[in-house]
């Protein structure tokens, strides 16, 4: 039963480029959160998605950032036109549907983005 | 914000027992106490969680106490491996929504040979 699993697992961009980060939740999750670590600092909650649906963006930078989970496939995290301060570790993590009182979350290993 | 305080740094000897307190005065009802870590920059790990009962797992004990207001987590005997950020949240479980997991600055453990 495979975890989270995220990919690339370093990206490197220029600035001015575009990110896209991909995760694929565990089997039978179909809530999906994106978190965003930056150096030396704690972690920031981004986004909240179910399939087809983003239910809490509240995190998320009004401008470049977008998110989605699509039916079929993972879900991606673009960011834009990126600039040095997006420099970040990026972290997803699934649940399953229904009730979560039994269940923390699952987190991948993380996307380390470095714009240069 | 989170809604928890826990102490910035704490020091454990290898082979002792490690004792995380928090605190959450202001915890509602229908809110459970998290507990995760972070191993140096890897994805946080999910500890154990409960609501007012005491709970144990393989990997630690939660001591809720019984107006709730704080919690510890306890590993029994801490090895080296178990240096890390360690976080406390409370968070409402349940329904469809799932809900957010609001990260503090943690405790970070360092455990000493």
């Amino acid at each position: 039963n495979a975890g989270v699993m995220q990919n690339p697992r370093h990206l490197v961009r220029r600035r001015g480029q575009e990110a896209r980060l991909r995760c694929s939740p565990m089997k039978g999750h179909s809530h999906v959160y994106w978190y965003r670590q930056l150096p030396e600092e704690g972690l920031k909650f981004m986004v909240y998605l179910q399939k087809e649906n983003i239910i809490d963006e509240s995190g998320m930078p009004k401008e470049r950032f977008s998110a989605e989970f699509p039916k079929e496939g993972p879900s991606i995290l673009r960011i834009q036109q990126v600039v040095r301060g997006d420099s970040a570790a990026y972290f997803c993590a699934s649940s399953p549907p229904g009730s979560t009182a039994n269940y923390g979350y699952t987190f991948g290993s993380g996307t380390r983005l470095t714009v240069v | 914000d989170a809604k928890t305080t826990q102490p910035t740094s704490m020091d454990c000897a290898e082979g002792r027992a490690a004792n995380l307190p928090c605190n959450h005065s202001t915890i509602s009802g229908n809110e459970y106490v998290y507990w995760y870590r972070q191993i140096h920059s890897q994805g946080p790990q999910y500890i154990i969680h409960g609501l007012k009962n005491n709970e144990t797992n393989e990997m630690a004990s939660l001591i809720i106490t019984e107006d709730r207001k704080s919690s510890t987590l306890i590993l029994p005997h801490a090895t080296l491996r178990d240096t890390a950020v360690y976080y406390c949240i409370v968070r409402v479980a349940g329904g469809n929504q799932g809900g957010k997991l609001i990260f503090g600055q943690g405790t970070e453990l360092s455990v000493k040979p």
